[in-house]
């Protein structure tokens, strides 16, 4: 089994400039996560999704980013425009349960460099 | 808002000790914690998961524990190994079902 598939794996871009992340999640996973991940910090939840649904987005600035799960399966996170703080690694993650006892299947993460 | 505390922040040992590496959190009501492994550049790999109702969890040389009431959770990693070099994570699960994670500890094992 592949895993938890993203790309891409690098990106560099210039302020004020679009870029979208993809996710693959495991097969028959249900529940799909994106967190963000700032150098020397630990993940941050930015949106969660239970099948095509997101259930908490909370902590997704709405501004400039936006993030979908269609049909449930792949999902795409879009930041636009992306500003310096947005250098971060991107990671999705996903489970099969709802419940409090699901474990996590981490991709290898994005990594957003802003100029 | 669940906080999630990790010391040290860094730890270097030599090749063969034993270590345990703390976590702490504020908000007691969780439904499990788990510890992950992140390698320089790659994602989070699980390592143990502990119910809120365990009070730990072994996987080898790898062992966990919970004192739900306290808020602690130690890992402890016997007979420690170069290839064991990684940063841990610990993250707590709350009843929205979300996971809340600490800013991690970064092992060094020297051969």
């Amino acid at each position: 089994e592949a895993g938890v598939v993203q790309s891409p794996r690098y990106k560099i871009i210039e302020k004020k400039q679009p870029v979208a992340f993809w996710c693959n999640p495991i097969s028959g996973h249900n529940t799909l996560y994106w967190y963000l991940q700032n150098l020397g910090q630990g993940p941050e939840l930015l949106i969660r999704y239970e099948n095509e649904e997101a259930v908490d987005d909370s902590q997704l600035p709405k501004d400039r980013f936006s993030a979908e799960r269609l049909k449930g399966v792949d999902s795409t996170l879009k930041i636009q425009p992306a500003e310096l703080g947005d250098s971060a690694v991107y990671l999705c993650a996903s489970s099969f349960a709802t419940s409090g006892a699901n474990v996590l299947t981490f991709g290898a993460g994005s990594r957003l460099t802003v100029l | 808002k669940q906080e999630v505390t990790q010391i040290p922040a860094a730890l270097s040992v030599p090749e063969g000790e034993n270590l345990v590496l703390n976590c702490s959190f504020t908000d007691s009501a969780i439904y499990n914690l788990q510890w992950f492994r992140q390698d320089p550049g790659k994602g989070l790999t699980s390592l143990l998961l502990i119910q809120s109702s365990q009070r730990e969890q072994t996987s080898g040389r790898l062992n966990a524990s919970l004192d739900k009431s306290s808020g602690r959770s130690t890992l402890y990693i016997a007979a420690s190994q170069p290839g064991d070099s990684a940063t841990y994570l610990c993250a707590v699960v709350t009843g929205a079902n979300n996971l809340f994670f600490g800013t991690g500890t970064r092992l060094t094992v020297i051969p």
